[in-house]
């Protein structure tokens, strides 16, 4: 299986702050990453695919790079709403699609 | 625009199987690949397996020898079977719809939690 290693595993932040969350895969995965957003008690919800793609509906200080093994999703300004649970999944080849532990986004 | 919802009991015994159904509304089953994840309490996501409109299946090996996905286009429904269950197993239990456009889970149901105690 493909193992997801996101970092940090949390942070603080305060509005307005630029946060950037890194997710590496164990081997090589193409652009096949997403980022989801949880909040507490809901389900998760798309914020890019395919590394780079915004997700219909998703605000645009939401962005995601990187290919091969490393990415990263930016958030560009930090809203209230931002702060939550973010994981990355990978989506290459065969099942299993697995996700990264997650990193969660905190009021400093 | 699509919606899932899971139903099915939410507390069941050691050794027994999980039965959960995710009801598909606002759209067809057929196209796209439906999905089961899970998430033990305060723990990150796990893929459980998909099918595809067809019946074609694909499950996590952690958990193949224990899972069963099946389809009824007719109820526009897919369900989930998890046998010989522990506590490990207790998680809020999601259906997610899978698309090959974007390759990437993007309709979630709210999820429900099922709890294996005796």
């Amino acid at each position: 299986d493909i193992q997801m290693t996101q970092s940090p595993s949390s942070l603080s932040a305060s509005v307005g702050d630029r946060v950037t969350i890194t997710c590496r895969a164990s081997q090589s995965i193409s652009r096949y990453l997403n980022w989801y957003q949880q909040k507490p008690g809901k389900a998760p919800k798309l914020l890019i695919y395919g590394a780079s793609s915004l997700q219909s509906g998703v605000p645009s200080r939401f962005s995601g790079s990187g290919s091969g093994t490393d990415f990263t999703l930016t958030i560009s300004s930090l809203q209230v709403e931002d702060f939550a649970t973010y994981y990355c999944q990978q989506s290459y080849s065969t099942p299993p699609w697995t996700f990264g532990q997650g990193t969660k986004v905190e009021i400093k | 625009q699509v919606q899932l919802q899971e139903s099915g009991p939410g507390l069941v015994k050691p050794s027994e199987t999980l039965s959960l159904t995710c009801t598909v509304s606002g759209g067809s089953i057929s196209t796209y690949y439906w999905t089961w994840i899970r998430q033990p309490p305060g723990k990150g996501l796990e893929w459980i397996g998909y099918i595809y409109y067809t019946g074609s299946t694909n499950y996590n090996p952690s958990l193949k020898s224990r899972v069963t996905i099946s389809v009824d286009r007719s109820k526009n429904q897919f369900s989930l079977k998890l046998s010989s269950v522990t506590a490990a197993d207790t998680a809020v239990y999601y259906c997610v719809r899978w698309t090959v456009v974007t390759d990437a889970f993007d309709i979630w149901g709210q999820g429900t939690v099922v709890t294996v105690s005796s």
